[in-house]
Protein backbone atom coordinates (compact mmCIF):
# COMPACT_ATOMS: atom_id res chain seq x y z
CA UNK A 1 0.00 0.00 0.00
CA UNK A 2 1.06 3.82 -0.81
CA UNK A 3 1.08 5.78 1.61
CA UNK A 4 2.14 10.28 2.60
CA UNK A 5 2.31 11.27 5.91
CA UNK A 6 2.44 14.77 6.89
CA UNK A 7 2.70 15.31 10.12
CA UNK A 8 2.31 18.40 10.57
CA UNK A 9 -0.93 19.90 10.46
CA UNK A 10 -0.04 23.94 10.94
CA UNK A 11 2.72 25.19 11.40
CA UNK A 12 3.31 29.27 12.02
CA UNK A 13 5.86 31.43 12.25
CA UNK A 14 6.66 34.89 11.98
CA UNK A 15 8.40 36.80 8.40
CA UNK A 16 11.75 35.77 7.32
CA UNK A 17 11.81 32.65 10.04
CA UNK A 18 13.17 29.39 8.01
CA UNK A 19 10.20 26.60 7.87
CA UNK A 20 10.63 22.88 6.83
CA UNK A 21 7.14 20.94 6.12
CA UNK A 22 7.85 17.32 7.11
CA UNK A 23 7.19 14.42 4.30
CA UNK A 24 6.87 10.76 5.35
CA UNK A 25 6.30 8.15 2.53
CA UNK A 26 5.56 4.64 2.10
CA UNK A 27 5.68 2.24 -1.06
CA UNK A 28 6.95 -1.22 -2.13
CA UNK A 29 7.70 0.08 -5.50
CA UNK A 30 11.02 0.86 -6.74
CA UNK A 31 10.16 3.46 -9.05
CA UNK A 32 7.76 6.14 -7.90
CA UNK A 33 7.92 9.60 -7.89
CA UNK A 34 7.02 12.46 -5.03
CA UNK A 35 5.66 15.92 -5.74
CA UNK A 36 5.44 18.85 -3.79
CA UNK A 37 2.13 21.23 -4.63
CA UNK A 38 1.10 24.59 -2.68
CA UNK A 39 -3.13 24.94 -2.19
CA UNK A 40 -3.40 28.69 -1.61
CA UNK A 41 -7.48 29.82 -0.47
CA UNK A 42 -8.20 30.17 -4.15
CA UNK A 43 -8.11 26.44 -3.94
CA UNK A 44 -5.97 25.52 -7.07
CA UNK A 45 -2.82 23.67 -7.09
CA UNK A 46 0.08 24.78 -7.56
CA UNK A 47 3.05 22.82 -9.09
CA UNK A 48 6.47 22.74 -7.15
CA UNK A 49 8.43 20.16 -7.62
CA UNK A 50 8.74 16.44 -8.75
CA UNK A 51 11.05 14.17 -8.17
CA UNK A 52 12.09 10.26 -8.92
CA UNK A 53 13.08 7.78 -6.37
CA UNK A 54 16.39 7.65 -8.58
CA UNK A 55 17.48 11.20 -7.93
CA UNK A 56 18.39 11.82 -4.10
CA UNK A 57 20.18 15.06 -5.15
CA UNK A 58 18.86 17.72 -3.29
CA UNK A 59 16.96 20.50 -5.26
CA UNK A 60 17.15 24.69 -4.63
CA UNK A 61 14.75 27.20 -6.43
CA UNK A 62 14.64 29.94 -5.04
CA UNK A 63 13.75 30.40 -1.15
CA UNK A 64 12.49 26.53 -1.74
CA UNK A 65 15.04 23.34 -0.75
CA UNK A 66 14.23 19.85 -0.83
CA UNK A 67 15.65 17.48 0.90
CA UNK A 68 15.04 13.61 -0.58
CA UNK A 69 16.27 10.89 1.37
CA UNK A 70 15.42 7.18 0.91
CA UNK A 71 16.84 5.73 3.59
CA UNK A 72 14.25 7.22 5.86
CA UNK A 73 11.68 7.54 3.31
CA UNK A 74 11.63 11.30 3.72
CA UNK A 75 10.99 14.32 1.45
CA UNK A 76 11.20 17.46 3.51
CA UNK A 77 10.46 20.73 2.06
CA UNK A 78 12.39 24.51 3.28
CA UNK A 79 11.22 27.51 2.78
CA UNK A 80 13.81 30.24 3.62
CA UNK A 81 13.21 33.47 4.86
CA UNK A 82 9.80 32.77 4.75
CA UNK A 83 7.00 35.18 3.72
CA UNK A 84 3.27 36.47 3.99
CA UNK A 85 2.67 34.85 0.72
CA UNK A 86 4.05 31.22 1.68
CA UNK A 87 1.05 31.05 3.85
CA UNK A 88 -1.29 27.93 2.38
CA UNK A 89 -1.87 24.43 2.23
CA UNK A 90 1.09 23.07 1.16
CA UNK A 91 0.87 19.11 0.07
CA UNK A 92 3.54 16.18 -0.49
CA UNK A 93 2.18 13.50 -2.80
CA UNK A 94 3.38 9.87 -3.93
CA UNK A 95 2.53 8.28 -7.27
CA UNK A 96 3.84 4.74 -7.96
CA UNK A 97 2.91 2.04 -10.73
CA UNK A 98 2.34 -0.15 -7.79
CA UNK A 99 -0.80 1.94 -7.08
CA UNK A 100 -1.49 1.96 -10.83
CA UNK A 101 -0.37 5.61 -11.16
CA UNK A 102 -2.27 7.25 -9.12
CA UNK A 103 -1.47 9.95 -7.41
CA UNK A 104 -1.61 9.79 -3.68
CA UNK A 105 -1.64 13.09 -1.27
CA UNK A 106 -0.81 13.42 2.21
CA UNK A 107 -3.02 15.30 4.55
CA UNK A 108 -1.56 18.56 3.76
CA UNK A 109 0.35 21.21 6.04
CA UNK A 110 -1.28 24.53 6.69
CA UNK A 111 1.37 26.78 7.07
CA UNK A 112 0.60 30.58 8.45
CA UNK A 113 3.30 33.57 8.10
CA UNK A 114 2.70 36.30 9.89
CA UNK A 115 3.99 39.89 9.54
CA UNK B 1 2.94 23.78 -20.80
CA UNK B 2 0.00 21.90 -20.72
CA UNK B 3 -3.53 22.98 -19.34
CA UNK B 4 -6.40 21.49 -17.87
CA UNK B 5 -9.26 23.84 -17.79
CA UNK B 6 -12.37 22.77 -14.88
CA UNK B 7 -15.24 24.07 -15.46
CA UNK B 8 -17.28 25.49 -13.84
CA UNK B 9 -15.51 26.94 -11.26
CA UNK B 10 -18.32 27.54 -8.48
CA UNK B 11 -21.66 26.07 -8.38
CA UNK B 12 -24.59 26.30 -6.17
CA UNK B 13 -27.36 23.69 -6.59
CA UNK B 14 -30.52 22.82 -5.34
CA UNK B 15 -30.68 19.40 -3.46
CA UNK B 16 -31.88 16.44 -5.41
CA UNK B 17 -30.65 18.15 -8.33
CA UNK B 18 -27.84 17.10 -10.97
CA UNK B 19 -24.75 18.89 -11.38
CA UNK B 20 -21.90 18.43 -14.43
CA UNK B 21 -18.36 19.20 -13.88
CA UNK B 22 -16.32 19.28 -17.10
CA UNK B 23 -12.38 18.90 -17.55
CA UNK B 24 -10.47 19.75 -20.42
CA UNK B 25 -7.30 19.51 -21.23
CA UNK B 26 -6.55 22.20 -23.94
CA UNK B 27 -3.36 21.55 -25.40
CA UNK B 28 -2.57 17.61 -24.94
CA UNK B 29 -4.86 14.51 -25.52
CA UNK B 30 -5.17 13.12 -21.86
CA UNK B 31 -5.97 9.38 -22.27
CA UNK B 32 -6.39 8.93 -18.51
CA UNK B 33 -7.63 11.77 -15.80
CA UNK B 34 -8.66 11.31 -12.29
CA UNK B 35 -11.01 12.90 -10.32
CA UNK B 36 -10.65 14.06 -6.38
CA UNK B 37 -12.46 15.85 -4.25
CA UNK B 38 -11.53 17.87 -1.05
CA UNK B 39 -13.93 18.56 1.86
CA UNK B 40 -12.89 21.59 4.00
CA UNK B 41 -9.37 21.59 5.87
CA UNK B 42 -8.79 17.85 4.09
CA UNK B 43 -6.59 16.51 1.58
CA UNK B 44 -7.74 15.31 -1.84
CA UNK B 45 -9.00 12.15 -2.14
CA UNK B 46 -9.14 10.20 -5.29
CA UNK B 47 -12.42 9.18 -6.31
CA UNK B 48 -11.92 7.66 -9.69
CA UNK B 49 -9.82 6.81 -12.57
CA UNK B 50 -11.01 7.29 -16.09
CA UNK B 51 -9.85 6.17 -19.56
CA UNK B 52 -10.70 7.22 -22.52
CA UNK B 53 -13.17 5.42 -23.98
CA UNK B 54 -13.50 2.81 -21.05
CA UNK B 55 -15.75 2.79 -17.74
CA UNK B 56 -14.43 4.60 -14.55
CA UNK B 57 -12.43 2.99 -12.01
CA UNK B 58 -13.85 3.79 -8.74
CA UNK B 59 -12.05 3.96 -5.23
CA UNK B 60 -12.87 1.91 -2.66
CA UNK B 61 -16.76 3.78 -0.77
CA UNK B 62 -17.30 6.19 -3.74
CA UNK B 63 -20.67 5.63 -5.26
CA UNK B 64 -20.48 4.87 -9.08
CA UNK B 65 -24.41 5.67 -9.76
CA UNK B 66 -24.13 8.85 -7.87
CA UNK B 67 -20.97 10.05 -9.37
CA UNK B 68 -20.68 9.55 -12.99
CA UNK B 69 -17.82 9.98 -14.95
CA UNK B 70 -17.55 10.25 -18.74
CA UNK B 71 -14.25 10.17 -20.50
CA UNK B 72 -16.09 10.12 -23.97
CA UNK B 73 -12.79 12.00 -25.42
CA UNK B 74 -9.38 12.44 -25.86
CA UNK B 75 -9.58 15.87 -24.78
CA UNK B 76 -12.61 16.28 -22.12
CA UNK B 77 -13.81 14.12 -19.61
CA UNK B 78 -16.88 15.07 -17.13
CA UNK B 79 -18.33 14.30 -13.58
CA UNK B 80 -22.01 14.69 -13.12
CA UNK B 81 -23.01 14.43 -9.79
CA UNK B 82 -26.46 12.99 -9.41
CA UNK B 83 -29.42 13.75 -7.06
CA UNK B 84 -26.86 16.09 -4.64
CA UNK B 85 -27.55 16.36 -1.44
CA UNK B 86 -25.55 18.98 1.21
CA UNK B 87 -22.82 16.35 1.89
CA UNK B 88 -22.12 16.11 -1.14
CA UNK B 89 -21.15 20.06 -1.01
CA UNK B 90 -16.55 19.90 -1.67
CA UNK B 91 -13.86 21.11 -3.48
CA UNK B 92 -13.96 18.92 -6.62
CA UNK B 93 -10.64 18.97 -8.66
CA UNK B 94 -9.62 16.94 -11.86
CA UNK B 95 -6.12 15.55 -12.87
CA UNK B 96 -5.04 14.55 -16.63
CA UNK B 97 -1.84 12.44 -17.68
CA UNK B 98 0.16 13.80 -20.56
CA UNK B 99 1.08 10.32 -22.27
CA UNK B 100 2.95 12.19 -25.01
CA UNK B 101 5.22 14.20 -22.87
CA UNK B 102 8.64 12.85 -21.19
CA UNK B 103 7.88 9.64 -19.91
CA UNK B 104 3.82 10.30 -19.62
CA UNK B 105 5.10 11.60 -15.98
CA UNK B 106 3.17 15.00 -16.66
CA UNK B 107 -0.43 15.32 -14.73
CA UNK B 108 -1.54 18.51 -15.00
CA UNK B 109 -4.61 19.77 -12.67
CA UNK B 110 -7.63 21.60 -13.02
CA UNK B 111 -8.48 24.74 -10.96
CA UNK B 112 -11.23 22.69 -9.25
CA UNK B 113 -14.95 23.21 -9.17
CA UNK B 114 -16.45 24.37 -5.20
CA UNK B 115 -19.94 22.51 -5.29
CA UNK B 116 -22.31 23.88 -3.10
CA UNK B 117 -26.02 22.14 -2.77
CA UNK B 118 -28.15 23.99 -1.02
Amino acid sequence: AQKVTQAQTEISVVEKEDVTLDCVYETRDTTYYLFWYKQPPSGELVFLIRRNSFDEQNEISGRYSWNFQKSTSSFNFTITASQVVDSAVYFCALRGGAGGFKTIFGAGTRLFVKA
Amino acid sequence: GAVVSQHPSRVICKSGTSVKIECRSLDFQATTMFWYRQFPKQSLMLMATSNEGSKATYEQGVEKDKFLINHASLTLSTLTVTSAHPEDSSFYICSARDPSSTGGYDYTFGSGTRLTVV
